[in-house]
Order: structure tokens, then C-alpha cells, then sequence
């Protein structure tokens, strides 16, 4: 069975601190992908990363970077020298969950960041 | 380029009452899903499509719920005998076209949020 685990329900920090997210997957599929979702007060889940399971060099996109390390099951975000507007709940997504047949996800708890000015 | 669209936006119904959800995914994206959310979790699967043909149903849809996606383009999902369960926020969301399960993205709207008083 497909599952996703943040341990971390909230993280506060005070702006321009380093910050990083767990996120923890168990699968038994030898083809999957892993994804970070945005969601900011508004609701709407924004689309950050999509990772596939055969490409484990690290991803930095401007103060976001991606940590994949197949042996511990693990892909983690890191938000460098945050930001108040990075304030929001934070999914990790796992496919190959219901309507894995097309991608479905199976999502994490999330993880509630909390930027303080 | 248009993303998901969900309408209304929120809803307030009595218990016992019938609603209904309006999603328009994004043009050329032949896959439409339907998540729930409550507060404080990760979406939760409920039904896919794959144009007008629903393919797969969560354990989650009872039979008060349905889905239909009549020309393969918008979806709309009813609740019928609503109860207070059922609050929560319904997330549409769609993705392209895929030969095989390959890890698309999957774009989210921004949610329809159900209350029942």
C-alpha cells in the first residue's frame, strides 16, 4: 500500500532561516514519482516538483532545493533564507495511489510553515 | 492558459440538502479527478475520469455521492442528503493525455468548500 508520512505537522521560523520538510513514502512499486505541493491560505494546491524514482541528483530551483535519497525512502525541501510568503501547508505526494491507474496521488498529512517576520 | 476552474467557490447548504460542484479543467487535459479535503489532512482520492468514462471510485464515494463527466470535458459532483460529514473542501483537479502511467502532473483547482449546517 501507498503511503506518505510528514512527521512534522507545524514548523516556525523567523524570516531568512534555513527550513526543511520531510517527507518519508512507502511504496511497493519499482516506477513511481514524488511530488511537493503548495497550498497557501487561498486552497488552491500549487505544483512545485514532480520527481521520478530513477533520477536521484538533487534539484535547486532559486531558494527551493529537493533532497531524494532512494536508500532512506526520503525526499525532502528545503526553503533557504525564507520568506514571510512562503507561509503555507506544504504536501508531499507519492502516484500510484487510488487512480494510480492515471497518476492518482497519495498525499501526505502536510506540513504547516510558519515564516515570522 | 486557463487552469482548473471549481464553482462555486463555497457553499453552505442545510443537512438533507442536495449540492452540486462544477469543475472545468484545464483545455486538452483528458484526465479529471476529484479530491477531499478536511481540515488538517492531505486530499483524499474520491473518483477519476478518463474523458467521459469514470474509471476509477474511492471506497470514500458513498452512494450519496456521483460523478459524471458527460462529454469528457467539465465534471460535476453531486451530494445528495447531505450530512455534516460530507463539510469539507472538494478539490478538482485534471492532467494530460498519457500513453502509459508515467507520472504526470496532476493540476489542482482551488477548491469548492462544503459546509453543512
Amino acid at each position: 500500500a501507498q503511503k506518505v508520512t510528514q512527521a512534522q505537522t507545524e514548523i516556525s521560523v523567523v524570516e531568512k532561516e534555513d527550513v526543511t520538510l520531510d517527507c518519508v513514502y512507502e511504496t511497493r512499486d519499482t516506477t513511481y514519482y514524488l511530488f511537493w505541493y503548495k497550498q497557501p491560505p487561498s486552497g488552491e494546491l500549487v505544483f512545485l516538483i514532480r520527481r521520478n524514482s530513477f533520477d536521484e541528483q538533487n534539484e535547486i530551483s532559486g531558494r527551493y532545493s529537493w533532497n531524494f535519497q532512494k536508500s532512506t525512502s526520503s525526499f525532502n525541501f528545503t526553503i533557504t533564507a525564507s520568506q514571510v510568503v512562503d507561509s503555507a501547508v506544504y504536501f508531499c505526494a507519492l502516484s500510484g495511489g487510488p487512480g494510480g491507474g492515471a497518476d492518482g496521488l497519495t498525499f501526505g498529512k502536510g506540513t504547516h510553515l510558519i515564516i515570522q517576520p | 492558459d486557463t487552469g482548473v476552474s471549481q464553482d462555486p467557490r463555497h457553499k453552505i447548504t442545510k443537512r438533507g440538502q442536495n449540492v452540486t460542484f462544477r469543475c472545468d479543467p484545464i483545455s486538452e487535459h483528458n484526465r479529471l479527478y476529484w479530491y477531499r479535503q478536511t481540515l488538517g489532512q492531505g486530499p483524499e482520492f474520491l473518483t477519476y475520469f478518463q474523458n467521459e468514462a469514470q474509471l476509477e471510485k474511492s471506497r470514500l464515494l458513498s452512494d450519496r455521492f456521483s460523478a459524471e463527466r458527460p462529454k469528457g470535458s467539465f465534471s460535476t459532483l453531486e451530494i445528495q442528503r447531505t450530512e455534516q460529514g460530507d463539510s469539507a473542501m472538494y478539490l478538482c483537479a485534471s492532467s494530460p493525455p498519457s500513453g502509459r502511467r508515467s507520472g504526470n502532473t496532476i493540476y489542482f483547482g482551488e477548491g469548492s468548500w462544503l459546509t453543512v449546517v
